[in-house]
């Protein structure tokens, strides 16, 4: 069964500083998937990663994959309050051998304070 | 632009009652999906769709129907709505292929009295 581990959970962070998110997960998969969430809203797609080494970017936010340790980090640079939200990654199963449904971590509920 | 729309952000139901959640998707996607969130569970899915008339189970889809006639409309159906069935209901869709991202909808977040 694959599983999906994302930590921390709760993370509150000041202006400025950086941190990383981690997203571990159980049995091989060619696909991992991040997500943002507002408080109320529903999920934006942030980024895909393909393959083993990928990294984007994307403003203060930089993602990465490695498929043989089966760990995906989220970075953040510099954080400023307008990235406060809850951050899922996601990978893709599989049911009945087919169309490759994702399952989601728990989510990081990240909050940036001045 | 990619839409994704849920017939209701909000309902409040009785228990007992038949509910119909719908999702109507813009992109031409052929894959459908319903999921839940709840608080410290994340999302769990429902149902998914493949293809106009075609259903497979997801994680827990005890207490829950499907409806796909159309490929650009998905239905979740609660055939007797219980507490337990409150929660945040969010349906996605996605192009088939490897790569291709889901796109959520806005979610309907759904009592039951």
């Amino acid at each position: 069964e694959l599983k999906v581990e994302q930590n921390p959970l709760f993370l509150s962070m000041q202006e400025g500083k950086n941190y990383t998110i981690y997203c571990n997960y159980s049995t091989t998969s060619d696909r991992l998937y991040w997500y943002r969430q507002d408080p109320g809203k529903s999920l934006e797609s942030l980024f895909v990663l393909l393959s083993n080494g990928a990294v984007k970017q994307e403003g203060r936010l930089m993602a990465s994959l490695d498929t043989k340790a089966r760990l995906s980090t989220l970075h953040i640079t510099a954080a400023v309050h307008d990235l406060s939200a809850t951050y899922f990654c996601a990978v893709r199963g599989y049911y009945g051998g087919s169309q490759g449904n994702l399952i989601f971590g728990k989510g990081t509920k990240l909050s940036v304070k001045p | 632009d990619v839409k994704v729309t849920q017939s209701s952000r909000y309902l409040v139901k009785r228990t007992g009652e038949k509910v119909f959640l719908e999702c109507v998707q813009d992109m031409d996607h052929e894959n459908m999906f319903w999921y839940r969130q709840d608080p410290g569970l994340g999302l769990r899915l429902i149902y998914f769709s493949y293809d106009v008339k075609m259903k497979e189970k997801g994680d827990i889809p005890e207490g829950y129907s499907v409806s796909r006639e159309k490929k650009e409309r998905f239905s979740l159906i609660l055939e007797s709505a219980s507490t337990n069935q409150t929660s945040m209901y969010l349906c996605a869709s996605r192009a088939p292929g490897g790569g291709e991202t889901q796109y959520f909808g806005p979610g309907t977040r759904l009592l039951v009295l």
